[in-house]
């Protein structure tokens, strides 16, 4: 069954560093998404990608925060100056049909979880 | 944007009993209600979901029921078993993204 993989799982980085998280889709997937999840607290969106462009994003996703899809599989995000409150467990999705999450299952990587030290 | 309001935070039942979990939202144009639970590190996976155009939905032991005028919708699992203990997260769809409520932990006592 396709999955969503994310790499690196696991990321230590001093604060004021740059991260770069890494995700690949579902190949035939329109949609991506990077969502955020603080331990212990809900899961929270950050932003949404379509057509190579970014289709809505949250406050929390501020100028630190950047997402790219290089090369037609790979889908990014990078922060760019990390802070002690961006650790926290990032997640990629994507989902298939056009319209959005509202006509499709989100389907969620495993995960990488930042520490900010 | 929108808010879900998701209770009880906790919930501890025991093995065989029923759970209920409740969300309730503002946003009247949301049509799409996913459930996910989601087991100690791992990701959310869906368990269930629901459409606004019908108000009641079974998979097995889990049901999900919607009330669109009250803007409500429930979790409902029954004949609880040990591996069902997990967060569980209510979800709607608004715009083209998914807003989660804040997380129901189920755990249930053999």
């Amino acid at each position: 069954e396709p999955e969503v993989t994310q790499t690196p799982s696991h990321q230590v980085t001093q604060m004021g560093q740059e991260v770069i998280l890494r995700c690949v889709p579902i190949s035939n997937h329109l949609y991506f998404y990077w969502y955020r999840q603080i331990l212990g607290q809900k899961v929270e969106f950050l932003v949404s990608f379509y057509n190579n462009e970014i289709s809505e994003k949250s406050e929390i996703f501020d100028d630190q925060f950047s997402v790219e899809r290089p090369d037609g599989s790979n889908f990014t995000l990078k922060i760019r100056s990390t802070k002690l409150e961006d650790s926290a467990m990032y997640f990629c999705a994507s989902t298939g049909l056009a319209g959005g999450a509202n006509t499709g299952e989100l389907f969620f990587g495993e995960g990488s979880r930042l520490t900010v030290l | 944007g929108e808010n879900v309001e998701q209770h009880p935070s906790t919930l501890s039942v025991q093995e065989g009993d029923s759970a209920v979990i409740k969300c309730t939202y503002s946003d009247s144009a949301s049509n799409y209600f996913p459930w996910y639970k989601q087991e100690l590190g791992k990701r959310p996976q869906l368990i269930i979901d629901i459409r606004s155009n019908v108000g009641e939905k079974k998979d097995q032991r889990i049901a999900v029921t919607l009330n669109k005028t009250a803007k409500h919708f429930s979790l409902h699992i029954t004949e609880t078993q040990p591996e069902d203990s997990a967060v569980y997260f209510c979800a709607l769809e608004y715009g083209n993204k998914l807003v989660f409520g804040a997380g129901t932990i189920l755990r249930v006592k053999s």
